[in-house]
């Protein structure tokens, strides 16, 4: 395994303006899933793909998020009209299929994308 | 609602001492339980998980997770600790779906 990937691994922009992040999972797996973390909390759930359907989004995820998965290959999420309170750490993580036995269902995260909105 | 509580913000242990950081968790059903490690500015490290069977699991780094269902807990061990074990720890459960509910994390502190 490769590992996931994400990029960039820092942003930095100004209130206002829309971000786009870019997560490329372990390539056999079909579920991906987004995570939010902000400093001194776990991770919240985000949004998750099973290969390129959207099949939960969390209320966390307001209109002014979108993420996408063509293909069932790498994912985008972009935040428009970006807020101060959107600083978090982005976290993606990929699995194989849920519910299956062994290493199946483990998920593994990849680095992060760090927003700073100024 | 699933939840899970990591009740120590810190735990403190010297080099070579065992180390216990503990999770509690409420979901329905059969839980998938999981434990991450996160090191400064870098992404989640799997480290175990339970799914079924022994309730003594083993993972990463001799780190083991004893599951107990009466208690609902799911407390990381380690016989021995090391300094390069610093690190904040996160014990998760997934839901039926599959997303992970993590707890709010534990800081452990190795000293030499």
């Amino acid at each position: 395994d490769t590992g996931v990937s994400q990029n960039p691994r820092h942003k930095i922009t100004k209130r206002g303006q829309n971000v786009t992040f870019r997560c490329d999972p372990i390539s056999e797996h079909n579920r991906l899933y987004w995570y939010r973390q902000t400093l001194g909390q776990g991770p919240e759930f985000l949004t998750y793909f099973q290969n390129e359907a959207q099949l939960e989004k969390s209320r966390l995820l307001s209109d002014r998020f979108s993420a996408e998965r063509p293909k069932g290959s790498f994912s985008t999420l972009e935040i428009q009209r970006t807020e101060q309170g959107d600083s978090a750490m982005y976290l993606c993580a990929s699995s194989l299929e849920f519910g299956s036995s062994g290493r199946r269902d483990t998920q593994y995260f990849g680095p992060g994308t760090r927003l700073t909105v100024l | 609602a699933q939840s899970v509580a990591q009740p120590e913000d810190q735990v403190n242990v010297a080099e070579g001492n065992p180390l216990t950081v503990k999770c509690t968790y409420s979901v329905s059903g059969n839980p998938y339980l999981f434990w991450y490690v996160q090191y400064p500015n870098r992404g989640l490290q799997f480290l175990l998980k339970y799914i079924t069977g022994d309730n003594l699991v083993k993972g990463s780094y001799g780190f083991e997770a004893e599951f107990n269902k009466s208690q609902t807990s799911f407390h990381l061990k380690k016989p021995s600790a090391l300094v390069s074990d610093s690190a904040l720890y996160f014990c998760a459960a997934a839901s039926n779906t599959g997303k992970l509910i993590f707890g709010q994390g534990t800081t452990l502190q190795v000293k030499p």
